[in-house]
């Protein structure tokens, strides 16, 4: 079956400090790929989406991801973090052969401190 | 364009009760998905509409739940005789094409007594 990981569940970094969360997919084929961001109590944010070419997507509000087929990752990154970036970090896959669905990982919670 | 719509924002039932969640899509956007979020957990598929259409419920517990998109209005989740465990954030997208990005509502936080 398709799952995605986010295998940290929980990340604390300095305000300033450079930030990567993982994300592993598993799926035959290549999936659309999907980085969310949520804020408590809110709705979910795109940040960034893959579905083919370049390999690094770049996002909005600094934010980037590269795809790797070979380690079947799209790890999200952003050189320097601001205050305003702690929040819920969700990846996500999509573009399942005969499903619409997307399927998320478990989250990672990201801790600014200043 | 207003983006996607969904209310109640919150809301309280006594178990046993009916819970109705509504989303009205963006404009233009006839495909609707419906995902619960459990407490500390990621997002779970839970349904996919089109108008008038279900074309994905393999989310969907098989009994109590239901949802539709009419014609006309919003599309609607539905969940009778509440327990505990449906506590959840209840979160709509909608997509103007499918395999596309889904762009989502605020959500519904249900909350049984």
């Amino acid at each position: 079956a398709q799952s995605v990981t986010q295998p940290d569940i929980h990340i604390t970094v300095s305000e300033g400090a450079s930030l990567e969360l993982r994300c592993n997919y598993s799926y035959g084929a290549t999936p659309y790929l999907f980085w969310y961001v949520q804020s408590p109590g809110q709705g979910l944010q795109l940040l960034l989406k893959y579905f083919s070419g370049d390999t690094l997507v770049q996002g909005i509000k600094g934010f980037e991801a590269e795809f790797k087929r070979s380690q079947s990752s799209f790890n999200l990154r952003k050189p320097s973090v601001h205050w305003s970036d702690a929040a819920e970090y969700f990846c996500a896959v999509g573009g399942l052969g005969n499903t619409d669905k997307l399927i998320f990982g478990t989250g990672t919670r990201l801790q600014v401190f200043p | 364009n207003a983006g996607v719509m969904q209310n109640p924002r919150h809301l309280v039932r006594r178990r046993g009760q009916e819970a109705r969640l509504r989303c009205s899509p963006m404009k233009g956007h006839s495909h609707v998905y419906w995902y619960r979020q459990l407490p500390e957990e990621g997002l779970k598929f839970m349904v996919y509409l089109q108008k008038e259409n279900i074309i994905d419920e393999s989310g969907m517990p098989k009994e109590r739940f239901s949802a539709e998109f009419p014609k006309e209005g919003p599309s609607i989740l539905r969940i009778q005789q509440v327990v505990r465990g449906d506590s959840a954030a209840y979160f709509c997208a909608s997509s103007p094409v499918s395999y596309n990005e889904q762009f989502f509502g605020p959500g519904t936080r249900l909350t049984v007594l």
